[in-house]
């Protein structure tokens, strides 16, 4: 079984501040990794799909970062908005993903 | 193609009764995954297949359960005598197979499972 780490488990910001939070990973065979944002009552989405080390991918005001080597990917939200509400799940790949437990964000008016 | 369907949404049955669930996938995606999410964890693979084939099957899935993907289309899952561990969230996942699996997956809405 794969461990796939996510810290903080959950976090509230205040809207317009700018937060960032971890994915830890294996380092070793490293394939891909993927993020998703979860809404509750939808679909998880794909974000992105990182695959070199030193990757750093956006999506409007989201981005993230990563490192195989060390086995961490960043996710980064730049001044939160309300719709940024989710919980974000990293996921390793194999021939399968292999999930964190997710780092759920509330962003507070 | 309106992204990957699952009925139903939700489904509430009596512990030791069987239930089905269905999955359609994004019709060009040859690989389909499900997923089984409890609260508080991040989801956990159960099987998957590549066209119609069952490539891997988790340990954690017991004989109770049973998936299928007649013709390489939809998928079904099965729970047969289900019991209250068994509640949980049950995703399905659309890919095109890549190396690495460097596509993101489509999932589906889930079918939230009951057992009481």
């Amino acid at each position: 079984i794969l461990n796939v780490e996510q810290s903080p488990q959950s976090l509230h910001v205040q809207e317009g501040d700018s937060t960032n939070f971890t994915c830890s990973f294996p380092s070793s065979n490293f394939y891909a990794l993927h993020w998703y944002r979860w809404e509750t009552a939808k679909s998880p989405e794909a974000l992105f799909v990182m695959t070199l080390n030193g990757d750093e991918k956006k999506k409007g005001r989201i981005s993230a970062t990563l490192n195989t080597k060390e086995g961490y990917s960043y996710l980064y939200i730049k001044g939160s908005q309300p719709e940024d509400s989710a919980t974000y799940l990293c996921a390793f790949v194999d021939y399968k993903l292999s999930f964190g437990a997710g780092t759920t964000v509330t962003v507070r008016a | 193609d309106t992204g990957v369907s699952q009925n139903p949404r939700h489904k509430i049955t009596k512990r030791g009764q069987n239930v089905t669930f269905r999955c359609d996938p994004i019709s060009e995606h040859n690989r389909l995954y499900w997923y089984r999410q409890t609260l508080g964890q991040g989801p956990e693979f159960l099987t998957y297949f590549q066209n119609e084939a069952q490539l891997e099957k988790s340990r954690l899935l017991s004989d109770r359960f049973s998936a299928e993907r007649p013709k390489g289309s939809f998928s079904t899952l099965e729970i047969q005598r289900t019991e209250q561990g068994d509640s949980a969230m049950y995703l399905c996942a659309s890919s095109l197979s890549s190396p690495g699996n460097r596509y993101g997956y489509t999932f589906g809405s889930g079918t939230r499972l009951t057992v009481v």
